[in-house]
């Protein structure tokens, strides 16, 4: 059984310019979710899918989009690069339809991102 | 406004003890909470769970303790090794989807 895979490790970007994450969901898992981890914070939800279409989104501007693909694999976009957006991108999969105490979310290592 | 609450950074405890990591809430509506532990480099690995109908749940060296009434719930791990030094979220869910999460005490268990 594979675990949940993102890619790439680290990247480093440019104000003002855009980026694609991507997540290779757990096997068996129908459902990603995508956290925000700043510095010194805890992971923050950005939004989740299930069954290629959003289904929850947290305090996030527009310029930050997904997608999922019929296999189950997601892809993190963000726009318009700020300061801010320096954090670890975490991509999480479950086996239902969320998370729940008995389905709980199963992490990948996350993207490292810096914008200069 | 935080919802989930860890207000200790840090703790350091002698290998051998029990480790006690606390954790507080202000959104009754969460019905499930999570403890995740998180090494440098790696994603948060999910540890111990509890619903909001148990007020504890074992799993090995590892319990969680929910107290409702006082929105406080607690992770003990007996006994303390090494290798339980992480960075230890502990995180709510209210329905199927977000989680949110605490900002994490880091755990510093010495041999």
């Amino acid at each position: 059984e594979t675990g949940v895979t993102q890619s790439p490790t680290h990247l480093i970007k440019t104000r003002g310019q855009q980026v694609t994450l991507r997540c290779s969901s757990q096997s068996g898992h129908n459902t990603v979710s995508w956290y925000q981890q700043a510095l010194g914070q805890g992971p923050q939800f950005i939004f989740q899918y299930y069954r290629e279409e959003e289904n929850g989104r947290g305090n996030f501007p527009p310029r930050f989009s997904g997608l999922q693909f019929p296999n189950y694999s997601s892809e993190l976009n963000v726009n318009a690069l700020e300061l801010d957006d320096s954090a670890l991108y975490l991509c999480a999969s479950s086996g239902r339809t969320g998370s729940s105490y008995n389905s709980p979310l199963h992490f990948g290592n996350g993207t490292r991102l810096t914008v200069t | 406004d935080q919802q989930v609450k860890q207000n200790s950074p840090s703790l350091s405890v002698q290998e051998g003890r029990i480790s006690i990591l606390n954790c507080d809430y202000t959104n009754s509506m969460f019905d499930y909470f999570l403890w995740y532990k998180k090494y440098p480099a790696e994603g948060p690995t999910f540890l111990i769970s509890i619903s909001s109908i148990k007020d504890k749940n074992e799993d090995g060296r590892f319990t969680v303790f929910l107290n409702k009434s006082a929105k406080h719930l607690s992770l003990h791990i007996v006994p303390s090794q090494p290798g339980d030094s992480a960075v230890y979220f502990c995180a709510a869910g209210a329905g199927s989807y977000q989680l949110t999460f605490g900002k994490g005490t880091k755990l510093s268990v010495i041999p």
